[in-house]
């Protein structure tokens, strides 16, 4: 069964750092990972896909990384802002069904002023 | 540009009430699933549907039935609610193994 693990639980960072979310699974076997953003009592945004066959996806301030052999992704945010304050989720898609997606149960960052 | 619209965003129910949740998007996806947070829990597959008249089960489906009216639309349907069915509920659609888009949710309480 997969799991999916995000640490640190929560972060707080003062505005312009630079910043690393870590999601790690424990089936390499997977056809993508996705990161989605999370605000109080919203949906979730989908801000980078990366497919199994990829290293890295860029987004803006946003680069996401996937090592499958070592089971883990990293989002990297540059330049922190406070706007980037959220929850911030990874799921990955695991073969044998697109429908297998696994939650992390999400990172809580706060960017302060 | 809606993308995927849920309604309600709120809701409370009695234990034994029921109730439908409903779902639309407008960016003409074969996938539509629905999904439950709870605190300290990631998100929870409870049904899917890959295309438009199937219907299939997924991690948590005990007390949940769903419809796949069209292929625009895809509603939620508790039966009899259970305090343990409080939680936030999200919709979702995709193509195949690509970008999820989700909803904004509809946030239950059953007493």
């Amino acid at each position: 069964k997969q799991e999916v693990t995000q640490i640190p639980a929560a972060l707080s960072v003062p505005e312009g750092e630079n910043l690393v979310l870590n999601c790690s699974f424990t089936d390499s076997a997977i056809y993508n990972l996705q990161w989605f953003r999370q605000d109080p009592g919203k949906g979730l945004t989908s801000l980078l896909l990366i497919q199994s066959s990829q290293r890295e996806q860029t987004s803006g301030r946003l680069n996401a990384s996937l090592d499958k052999s070592s089971g883990r992704s990293t989002l990297y945010i540059a330049a922190s802002q406070p706007g980037d304050s959220a929850t911030y989720l990874c799921a990955v898609v695991t073969s044998g069904g697109y429908q297998k997606v696994t939650f992390g149960i999400g990172t809580k960052l706060q960017v302060i002023p | 540009n809606a993308g995927v619209t849920q309604t309600p965003k709120f809701q409370v129910l009695k234990t034994g009430q029921s109730m439908t949740l409903q779902c639309a998007q407008d960016m003409n996806h074969n996938s539509m699933y629905w999904y439950r947070q709870d605190p300290g829990m990631g998100l929870r597959l409870i049904y899917y549907s890959a295309s438009e008249g199937t219907t299939d089960k997924g991690e948590v489906p005990n007390g949940y039935n769903v419809s796949r009216l069209n292929k625009r639309e895809f509603s939620l349907r508790l039966e009899s609610a259970a305090p343990s069915q409080t939680s936030v509920y999200f919709c979702a659609s995709s193509e195949l193994r690509t970008v999820k888009f989700f909803g904004s949710g509809t946030q239950l309480s059953v007493l």
